[in-house]
């Protein structure tokens, strides 16, 4: 079956706690997307990867960080500078950047 | 401000009823796309629609993209309770390597019986 998956599918973080989030995909797809989804606020992208090795910020990429050493793995970090963290996190991938975007089951994470 | 609009906030038709969601971009765009969310899940990929006047359907789900590229709508023909959900559209801006994606905030559909 190929698809996106996304763990875990809850998160709680405490105060001033680095935690980080798991995106695979085994659709072969070169590039990769993380976006934040607020209520009301539809989804706000945080960074994407066109390729292996190579990622670039989105629209609200402070208080994150991402990797991209591998092609079907695109883990996000959310540090302690991201000051109100909760939310709905999901991770997308396409075939290239100018492709449809499928996405994984979500992350929702939480501030203990 | 937000460069896609969606239209309405949230609607509620009763089963069997059709309904229309909108999707206004306040520029040209190069690519629509329409997803569907249960609420705390993923994005299903429902259409997408690239070219002006061109209309797709899906069983009972129907979209159309308008000559100028920069309105779309969904339309849900006598709608069931699997409907319900939220209705995303996401916009593609540039024909460059990296388009500009943008989302729209979303309506959300109930069906009741």
């Amino acid at each position: 079956d190929g698809g996106i998956t996304q763990s875990p599918k809850y998160l709680f973080r405490k105060e001033g706690q680095n935690v980080t989030l798991s995106c695979e995909q085994n659709l072969n797809h070169d590039a990769m997307y993380w976006y934040r989804q607020d209520p009301g606020q539809g989804l706000r992208l945080i960074y994407y990867s066109q390729i292996v090795n190579d990622f670039q910020k989105g629209d609200i990429a402070e208080g994150y960080s991402v990797s991209r050493e591998k092609k079907e793995s695109f883990p996000l970090t959310v540090t302690s500078a991201q000051k109100n963290p909760t939310a709905f996190y999901l991770c997308a991938s396409s075939r290239d950047s100018q492709e449809t975007q499928y996405f994984g089951p979500g992350t929702r994470l939480l501030v203990l | 401000s937000q460069e896609l609009e969606q239209s309405p906030q949230s609607l509620i038709v009763q089963e069997g009823k059709n309904l229309t969601i909108n999707c206004t971009s306040s520029k040209t765009l190069y690519g629509l796309y329409w997803y569907k969310q249960k609420y705390g899940e993923g994005l299903i990929f429902l259409m997408m629609l690239q070219k002006g006047g061109e209309e797709k359907s899906h069983e009972k789900i129907t979209a159309k993209l308008d000559e100028k590229k920069q309105q779309s709508s969904l339309h849900i023909t006598a709608s069931q309770p699997s409907h319900a959900g939220i209705y995303l559209c996401g916009a593609d801006y540039s024909t460059d390597s990296w388009g500009k994606f943008q989302f729209g905030a979303g309506t959300q559909v109930v069906v009741t019986p």
